[in-house]
């Protein structure tokens, strides 16, 4: 099967500026998670969707960011005004079940750098 | 307070040697799963091993084991005949049972094999 499916890989932008990132995830995947990767740490969880609904964005500053999953498959997460601390790498994730048992499969993930 | 604990920031193994990474979890759900995921410099999250809180058995797969010690609330991975493409970083996670259950990420450690 096809994997998480990211895009861009890389993404240079200056403070300030608007930024998205998108992802497809894997067919028949309900769930999807947007998380962000600070370097050195571990990945934290922005956002999750349940088919196209929020389940949990409760570590999402919303004053910056912004996502949605159209249609329940893909989805775009956004940063506008990006901020010098939004340098990080933003993964997408999805998961057949959001229960215990099963696992996420990531997707290569979109390093963004704020200079 | 932390629900994944890894202590150890920095590993080193020879070639050819078993190595440990240590994770602690904290949970009072009883239906609870956790995970190991492998993080090389490309940046990529590589699932590679699975348990659950009911398991009787340590979860095996290939070369990996996870150690796991229930009334400890210890996930430990064991890697046997490390590989130099072992290098990477290590993450534990755990997905707790309920609702719409998420990865919550240790910070990693970073596994160095030397030849």
């Amino acid at each position: 099967e096809a994997g998480v499916a990211q895009s861009p890989r890389y993404k240079i932008i200056e403070k300030r500026q608007s930024v998205a990132f998108w992802c497809n995830p894997i067919s028949g995947h309900a769930t999807l998670y947007w998380y962000q990767q600070i370097l050195g740490q571990g990945p934290k969880l922005l956002i999750q969707f349940q088919n196209n609904g929020v389940v949990d964005d409760s570590q999402l500053p919303k004053d910056r960011f912004s996502a949605e999953r159209l249609k329940g498959v893909d989805s775009t997460l956004k940063i506008q005004p990006a901020k010098l601390e939004d340098s990080a790498v933003y993964l997408c994730a999805s998961s057949l079940r959001p229960t215990p048992s099963y696992g996420y499969t990531f997707g290569s993930g979109t390093r963004l750098t704020v200079v | 307070a932390q629900k994944i604990t890894q202590t150890q920031p920095g590993m080193f193994v020879q070639e050819k040697e078993a190595v440990t990474l240590d994770c602690t979890y904290d949970t009072s759900d009883p239906s609870y799963g956790l995970f190991w995921y492998k993080q090389p410099s490309s940046g990529e999250m590589i699932f590679l091993i699975y348990q659950g809180s009911y398991d009787q058995q340590n979860a095996t797969e290939g070369r990996y084991s996870l150690n796991f010690q229930k009334a400890r609330k210890s996930a430990n991975l064991v890697i046997s005949a490390s590989q130099l493409g072992d290098s990477a970083m290590y993450f534990c996670a755990m997905r707790e049972g309920g609702g719409y259950s998420t990865l919550t990420f240790g910070k990693g450690t970073m596994l160095l094999v030397s030849p």
